[in-house]
């Protein structure tokens, strides 16, 4: 499978531990984007790079999120203390700078009790 | 940042029927301007897309128009198939450095 992966796909865990998720995006794809989707809302954005570097964080962000690409490929996306608000789906997307196109991953669930 | 509203929010048509869905947006440097459909449980998929220097784009059933200077873009869905049955996101963006996405549009194809 050559698209965009996420791990995990589900993720139950109780406020205030922390989780991280993992997004493999296309290989060839130089940006990554991170997204939070609640039920019947569009997803929003968190967070992207390009390449390695983290090019822009969403104002909303809370300091309890924080998320890297170290070697420019795959990106984790760590939230600490979670709280029950955290419940979301979180979507990773790549594309190709310049040609727009997203292509996103499966998403991670996460529910927190 | 950019402002978007999608509507209508929800959307019942006939199958065969066609169905529009509008979305107007707020920062006018954006120039790229896609669809996503997203399926129960799903991840978002690309349906159509349109830059901003063409005014209309289609491909069989589906269709978009863009009026920039207005600053609104519609989807457009002919003939109507069960299938077509999501939600419908759009998202204009300024060369992708963010992604604004509405709050979506639910359709019901019924048959």
């Amino acid at each position: 499978d050559t698209g965009v992966s996420q791990d995990p796909r589900h993720k139950i865990t109780k406020r205030g531990q922390n989780v991280t998720f993992r997004c493999d995006p296309i290989s060839e794809h130089n940006r990554l984007y991170w997204y939070r989707q609640t039920l019947g809302q569009g997803p929003e954005f968190l967070t992207y790079f390009q390449n390695e570097a983290q090019l822009e964080k969403s104002r909303l962000l809370s300091d309890r999120f924080s998320a890297e690409r170290p070697k420019g490929s795959f990106s984790t996306l760590e939230i600490q203390r979670t709280e029950q608000g955290d419940s979301a789906m979180y979507l990773c997307a790549s594309m190709v700078v310049g040609q727009e196109t997203q292509y996103f991953g499966p998403g991670t669930r996460l529910l927190v009790l | 940042g950019e402002n978007v509203e999608q509507h209508p929010s929800t959307l019942s048509v006939q199958e065969g029927d066609s169905a529009v869905i509008k979305c107007t947006y707020s920062d006018s440097a954006s120039n790229y301007f896609p669809w996503y459909k997203q399926e129960l449980g799903k991840r978002p998929q690309l349906i159509i897309d349109i830059r901003s220097n063409v005014g209309e784009k289609k491909d069989q059933r589906i269709a978009v128009t863009l009026n920039k200077t207005a600053k609104h873009f519609s989807l457009h869905i002919t003939e109507t198939q069960p299938e077509d049955s999501a939600v419908y996101f759009c998202a204009p963006t300024n060369t992708g450095n963010q992604f604004y996405f509405g709050t979506g549009t639910s359709l019901t194809v019924i048959p």
